[in-house]
């Protein structure tokens, strides 16, 4: 199974919005309601950001928000601010209790 | 609060074997299945496997099939990941992650704080 595919980076100012892709197939990211997102800063653990395509977990911002259409899920990060200077990760169910992450993203704030 | 607790750092020659734990506290240990999840110095995330630890049920990435043995103490609230035939590109940090109750759920909402293993000759 291929990891799944994101932009290598991504950057914009603060205040902007910008947008995350992750592109499966139709075997994982197309069929199925379970992508979530994960923040990760530099020699630290990823966070959950977004699962199930949009839903946050408490003590999320609401400046992140997800979506998905076809085999391509999004991740936008509103009203960017320094702290959200981070990698990005993807991560789709497979199917029979498995999982797959995206390549993960760059996120740089000018 | 949740607490997921790793051993430590692991030096290890090409063809021997780790196995790094990851004890669990704050919760009831069966409710949450548990993952693992690698990541090589400057490489992304990588999947490894799940298990259930009420009944002990596995899965596993097809890349660690036949080399990766996942297990639970669930009189200690421990989950262990042994990976055998190490080789170098198998240096990496070692994540244990949790808080799904059902095993096709992305909700990881807790990490352990990694655990890094070197394989070196």
């Amino acid at each position: 199974q291929s990891a799944l595919t994101q932009p290598a980076s991504v950057s914009g100012s603060p205040g902007q919005s910008i947008t995350i892709s992750c592109t499966g197939t139709s075997s994982d990211v197309g069929s199925y309601n379970l992508v979530s997102w994960y923040q990760q800063y530099p020699g630290k653990a990823p966070k959950l950001m977004i699962y199930e395509v949009s839903k946050r977990p408490s003590g999320v911002s609401n400046r992140f928000s997800g979506s998905k259409s076809g085999n391509t899920a999004s991740l936008t990060i509103s009203g960017l601010q320094a702290e959200d200077e981070a990698d990005y990760y993807c991560c789709s169910y497979l199917g029979s209790s498995t999982f797959v992450f995206g390549t993960g993203t760059m996120v740089t704030v000018l | 609060q949740v607490q997921l607790v790793q051993s430590g750092a692991e030096v290890k020659r090409p063809g021997a074997s780790v196995r790094v734990s990851c004890k669990a506290s704050g919760y009831t240990f069966t409710r949450y299945y548990m993952h693992w999840v690698r990541q090589a110095p400057g490489q992304g995330l990588e999947w490894m496997g799940i298990i259930n630890p009420s009944g002990g049920s596995t899965g596993y990435a097809q890349k660690f099939q036949g080399r990766v043995t996942m297990t639970r103490d669930r009189s200690t609230s421990t989950v262990y990941m042994e990976l055998s035939s190490l080789r170098s590109e198998d240096t990496a940090v070692y994540y244990c992650a949790s808080g799904a109750d059902y095993d096709s759920s992305g909700y990881w909402v807790d990490w352990g704080q990694g655990t890094l293993v070197t394989v070196s000759s």
